[in-house]
């Protein structure tokens, strides 16, 4: 079935720093694919998507391209703030929104000032 | 997009008790869905509700420990029957397959807590 590994974190940068994290995905079929982000105490929230190969997903300073060749989606920012301190999900799904989405594990990311 | 809200925020409950936890949104949907969340950990699909159907379960998800129901386009509940502390997880409902929109919307989840 379809699967998505993203890095392990924790992460933790220092403000301003340049962030990475990396998300590759198997899929059956042509999957839509998705970053949620996770504040503390909160639900998720729909940070970035892509739907078709050589999109860019972009949201907040963040960004994300879909590349088939690689079956990659991994999310970038140039420089995180303190109020970026979240845990990141990568995830996709195959017919849009009518099927569930299937996560990544997660990437908890905390910026130091 | 699509607004969710979901009642309880949070709960404590006794073992051997059940808690109906409701979803509701603001927009009609074809598709919602149930997860539940452990400490720490990501999101797990418990399952898939159909308006005027059965809901479709995962494996490692039964009806009898999970009832849900689906009366409309916009509403849903989860029971969580005969908690145990293990139960204890945040539980959140989302909303999929709005007209033109590959997106999934969450609601701000259930924290339950088991004694």
């Amino acid at each position: 079935g379809d699967s998505v590994t993203q890095m392990e974190g924790p992460v933790t940068l220092s403000e301003e720093a340049f962030l990475t994290i990396n998300c590759t995905y198997t899929a059956t079929g042509y999957p839509s694919l998705f970053w949620y982000v996770q504040y503390p105490g909160e639900g998720l929230q729909l940070l970035l998507k892509a739907t078709k190969a050589d999109d860019k997903g972009s949201n907040k300073g963040f960004e994300a391209t879909y590349r088939k060749e690689t079956t990659s989606f991994h999310l970038e920012k140039g420089s995180v703030q303190v109020s970026d301190s979240a845990v990141y999900f990568c995830a996709l799904t195959e017919i849009g929104g009518n099927t569930p989405l299937v996560f990544g594990k997660g990437t908890r990311l905390s910026v130091i000032a | 997009s699509a607004v969710i809200s979901q009642k309880p925020s949070r709960d404590i409950c006794q073992r051997g008790t059940s808690l109906t936890i409701q979803c509701q949104v603001d927009s009609q949907v074809t598709m919602m869905f149930w997860y539940r969340q452990q400490p720490g950990q990501s999101l797990t699909l418990i399952a898939t509700a159909n308006q005027g159907s059965e809901a479709t379960y995962e494996s490692g998800f039964v009806i009898d420990k999970f009832p849900i129901s689906r009366p409309n386009l916009t509403f849903s509940t989860l029971t969580v029957s005969n908690m145990s502390p293990e139960d204890s997880s945040i539980y959140l409902c989302s909303a999929g397959g709005l007209a033109g929109s590959y997106e999934q919307y969450f609601g701000p989840g259930t924290r339950l807590t088991v004694t």
